[in-house]
């Protein structure tokens, strides 16, 4: 049972430069998040997705876009990476109520220059 | 405990000895509440939670308190061992633009256990 699986693991873009940011989950969960992390915070939600179809956004979306490609994917999309956006980036997914834990993938660290 | 600064709150027990960390969250309306554990390279694991319809809960090792009041929580660790070391994260589940089951992080608090 693998949970949650996040591609790439680390990642280096130039300023500018787009990339996708992929995550999977096999535990049949209808909700999924994409989290950052910078150092020394805590876990800033940028998009979630309630159900398959379905995105919204968190409380830091700007400069990133979501794609909820069936009910297993969730992806995430920089049109145009920015320094600002070095972070580590986390996937999740949970039941639709919220008030079940949520199981993280491993991250991906992007560093952009 | 959890700061809103840009310094991660440190706490440094000894082996052993029982650990108490402290989180305040912001929404009186939030209903429920989890306690993570994040190693360095991973991502947070899940320790504990507790529904807002309780001011106690324990697992193993672990006890989670809730003081609504005063929009408080803390996660005490018995006993606490070297494999507890961690930076240690409240989320309470709160409501974005009216859609519930998004979890809000505090922003952490690292356990340094001294052998």
């Amino acid at each position: 049972n693998a949970g949650v699986t996040q591609t790439p693991k680390f990642q280096v873009l130039k300023t500018g430069q787009s990339m996708t940011l992929q995550c999977a989950q096999d535990m049949n969960h209808n909700s999924m998040y994409w989290y950052r992390q910078d150092p020394g915070m805590g876990l800033r939600l940028i998009y979630y997705s309630a159900s398959e179809g379905t995105t919204d956004k968190g409380e830091v979306p700007n400069g990133y876009n979501v794609s909820r490609l069936n009910k297993r994917e969730f992806s995430l999309r920089l049109e145009s990476a920015a320094p600002s956006q070095t972070s580590v980036y986390f996937c999740a997914s949970s039941e639709p109520t919220g008030r079940t834990e949520a199981f993280f993938g491993q991250g991906t660290r992007l560093t952009v220059v | 405990g959890e700061s809103v600064g840009l310094h991660l709150p440190t706490l440094s027990v000894q082996e052993g000895d029982n650990s108490i960390i402290n989180c305040a969250y912001s929404n009186s309306a939030s209903d429920y509440f989890i306690w993570y554990k994040q190693e360095s390279g991973k991502g947070p694991q899940f320790i504990i939670d507790i529904r807002s319809n309780m001011d106690k809960r324990q697992g193993q090792r672990v006890t989670v308190l809730l003081n609504k009041t005063v929009k408080h929580l803390s996660l005490q660790i018995a006993a606490t061992q070297p494999g507890d070391s961690a930076v240690y994260f409240c989320a309470e589940n709160t409501n974005y633009g009216g859609s519930q089951g998004n979890l809000i992080f505090g922003k952490g608090t690292k356990l340094s256990v001294k052998p």
